[in-house]
């Protein structure tokens, strides 16, 4: 089955600055990468998708890099705010949706 | 409306219990599905409904029973809980199985005691 792995678990960043998470998944066959972020109490949210014809993708602050040849995929936030302090999910499907091991983002004011 | 909305917020029971989590959208979407998320952990599948039919059962006890009762509605019935079975349970929906773009509700806090 797929597996999907995500660096860094944890990520603190002066408000501001840049953030990048990375993430790597295993099923050559996974075809859409989607990207949400989880806020304490509340269900994951999901905040920007790509999927496998698409190279790059772009929301405002928030932009999503994959390549395919070497199964990597990475969120970039930029411009970080104190309200993007969250946990953030890759996740990878094919066959179902596999989510990576979350990476605890921490945006110091 | 682009929401799904999950009932109750929170709850206890004790391990000869049963109780009910609901859930609910407004959305059209087709596909239904039940994850159950440990602290500090991502959410694990446990069920998929594709119209209105149970698709994907990933191995779950049979202490946790699913329900579709309609295209809106999706129930998760819970009986003869273990105290390791508290988790946030979250229900999300998309268009179809294969639409993975899921839209998630808030959850029900679950608490086995």
């Amino acid at each position: 089955g797929e597996n999907v792995e995500q660096h860094p678990s944890t990520l603190s960043v002066q408000e501001g600055d840049s953030a990048v998470i990375k993430c790597t998944y295993s099923d050559s066959a996974s075809n859409y990468f989607p990207w949400y972020k989880q806020e304490l109490g509340k269900g994951p949210q999901l905040i920007i998708d790509i999927r496998s014809n698409v190279g790059e993708k772009k929301d405002q602050r928030i932009a999503v890099t994959l390549n395919k040849t070497a199964k990597h995929f990475s969120l970039h936030i930029t411009e970080t705010q104190p309200e993007d302090s969250a946990v953030y999910f890759c996740a990878a499907a094919g066959q179902k949706v596999t989510f990576g091991t979350g990476t605890k983002l921490q945006v110091i004011p | 409306d682009t929401e799904v909305t999950q009932t109750p917020k929170h709850l206890v029971m004790g391990m000869t219990n049963k109780k009910s989590l609901k859930c609910e959208q407004h959305m059209g979407h087709r596909a239904m599905y039940w994850y159950k998320q440990k602290a500090k952990k991502p959410p694990e599948l446990m069920f998929v409904y594709s119209y209105e039919k149970l698709s994907i059962n990933e191995s779950v006890p049979s202490r946790f029973s699913p329900e579709c009762p309609n295209s809106s509605l999706l129930n998760l019935h819970l009986h003869a809980l273990q105290p390791e079975d508290s988790a946030l349970y979250l229900c999300a929906s998309s268009q179809a199985r294969r639409d993975f773009e899921q839209f998630f509700g808030p959850g029900t806090r679950l608490t086995v005691l």
